[in-house]
């Protein structure tokens, strides 16, 4: 059975850094690019980047919100990913999924059940 | 970037009703169209992939259509656990974008 939990959520301040980190099972890690999205209190859900596997060269992108302060990163023999966020503002304040991403289609077939980080002073 | 509009924000409906939502892109992105779920409190639950596969594991009363810049998400006799948020999102391009959602809710 394929399961993501992410960890590492909680309150910080402002301009302060956090890392999250999403532990894999149930399926070959390193084979798959790895996704993390955030929804804001009452919002919409907001991509915040992907890292892809090994074979495709584990390259990453981030949205532009992010870009700069976040970064994403795997270990495949650990099955980890990671969000290290830095420079942290309140409007980051969201709960934090990380997923599965199938391929070349790029949708998300697993969820993790999220972890909530809250930017405050 | 590409916007992802849905319609209608919200939707009043029974169990037993036929229901269907649209998702237009302000561009073309083929079939790179997803539909997922949101329970309150919950993590997105994938129900359709590529605008018209169902993911496996989802009822076949749930189903997609379209291409190019006009889907569909039908749901064709709804259920009592059916009464939740719906968002489409294209994966033709990054940054990944999402419609803003629907919240369907019981009559």
């Amino acid at each position: 059975e394929v399961q993501l939990v992410e960890s590492g959520g909680g309150l910080v301040q402002p301009g302060r850094s956090l890392r999250l980190s999403c532990t894999a099972s149930g399926f070959t890690f390193g084979d798959y690019p790895m996704s993390w999205f955030r929804q804001a209190p009452g919002k919409g859900l907001e991509w915040v980047g992907f890292i892809r596997s090994k074979a495709y060269g584990g390259t990453i992108e981030y949205a532009a919100s992010v870009k700069g302060r976040f970064t994403i990163s795997r270990d495949d023999s650990k099955s980890l990913a990671y969000l290290q966020m830095n420079s942290l503002k309140t409007e980051d304040t969201a709960v934090y999924y990380c997923t599965r991403t199938v391929g070349d289609e790029n949708y998300f077939d697993y969820w993790g059940p999220g972890t909530l980080v809250t930017v405050s002073s | 970037d590409i916007q992802m509009t849905q319609s209608p924000s919200s939707l009043s409906a029974s169990v037993g009703d036929r229901v269907t939502i649209t998702c237009r892109a302000s561009q073309t992105i083929s079939s790179y169209l997803n539909w997922y779920q949101q329970k309150s409190g919950k993590a997105p639950k994938l129900l359709i992939y590529a605008a018209s596969s169902l993911q496996s594991g989802v009822p076949s009363r749930f189903s997609g259509s379209g291409s190019g810049t006009d889907f569909t998400l039908t749901i064709s006799s709804l259920q009592p656990e059916d009464f939740a948020s719906y968002y489409c999102q294209q994966s033709y391009s990054t940054p990944i974008t999402f419609g803003q959602g629907t919240r369907l809710e019981i009559k």
